[in-house]
């Protein structure tokens, strides 16, 4: 069963803190968004890769966080340092793009609920 | 800039009611359109996607249409079950945005009651 997995579940960190999100994206995508979900905001992208590249992270404060992808199996969100306005669920997701078929179906990991207090 | 708005944000119906979920974007330009479901506390799981050449998809119960020119699509829900409720998602990959990255709406969520 293919899924995107995502640790850990559920953080709870001081403010000033360091945080690792990561995520396994499907064996074979090529493409990963990352994710976060507020009440007030809904979903707002964070960062996307293609072919491991980072492609787009014009959502993502850039002074605190950053976005890698060590290898195709492995991406990572770190906050570093963290503040309480940063908690939200952050989800990872991946995609299959061929060619130049834009065509990507995003699947969703389970999100990490992190709470920053 | 795409903006991605869903009306109604809430809906409730009785169990057995057909209903429609709506859908707007602002950019026309788009690759494609994906409806998703979020149950309390979960991920999202894909219901469908709908490329920008295509008109409509089925999947069971749920069958998504799509009118590119009018920046609409909605969400057609059949005989709705109780095991329905959730948080509907609309999500666009627009053409001018940066990549071809998702664009959600704030979702609607459906309560269907036995």
């Amino acid at each position: 069963d293919a899924r995107v997995t995502q640790t850990p579940r559920d953080k709870v960190t001081e403010m000033g803190q360091e945080v690792t999100m990561r995520c396994q994206p499907i064996l074979g995508h090529n493409t990963v968004f990352w994710y976060r979900q507020t009440m007030m905001q809904g979903l707002e992208l964070l960062a996307y890769f293609r072919n491991r590249a980072p492609l787009d992270d014009s959502g993502m404060p850039k002074d605190r966080f950053s976005a890698e992808m060590p290898d195709a199996t492995l991406a990572t969100l770190k906050i570093q340092p963290s503040e309480p306005r940063d908690s939200a669920v952050y989800f990872c997701a991946s995609g299959l793009t061929v060619n130049r078929d834009m065509n990507t179906e995003a699947f969703f990991g389970q999100g990490t609920r992190l709470t920053v207090v | 800039k795409q903006e991605v708005t869903q009306i109604p944000a809430a809906l409730s119906v009785p169990e057995g009611e057909n209903l429609v979920l709506n859908c707007s974007f602002t950019d026309s330009a788009i690759y494609n359109l994906q409806w998703f479901r979020q149950d309390p506390g979960k991920g999202l799981t894909s219901l469908l996607l709908i490329q920008s050449s295509q008109r409509e998809q089925t999947s069971g119960r749920l069958n998504a249409s799509l009118d590119k020119s009018s920046g609409r699509s909605t969400l057609y829900i059949a005989a709705s079950q109780p095991g329905d409720s959730a948080t509907y998602l609309c999500a666009v990959s627009s053409i001018n945005q940066a990549g071809t990255a998702l664009i959600f709406g704030k979702g609607t969520t459906l309560s269907v009651s036995s």
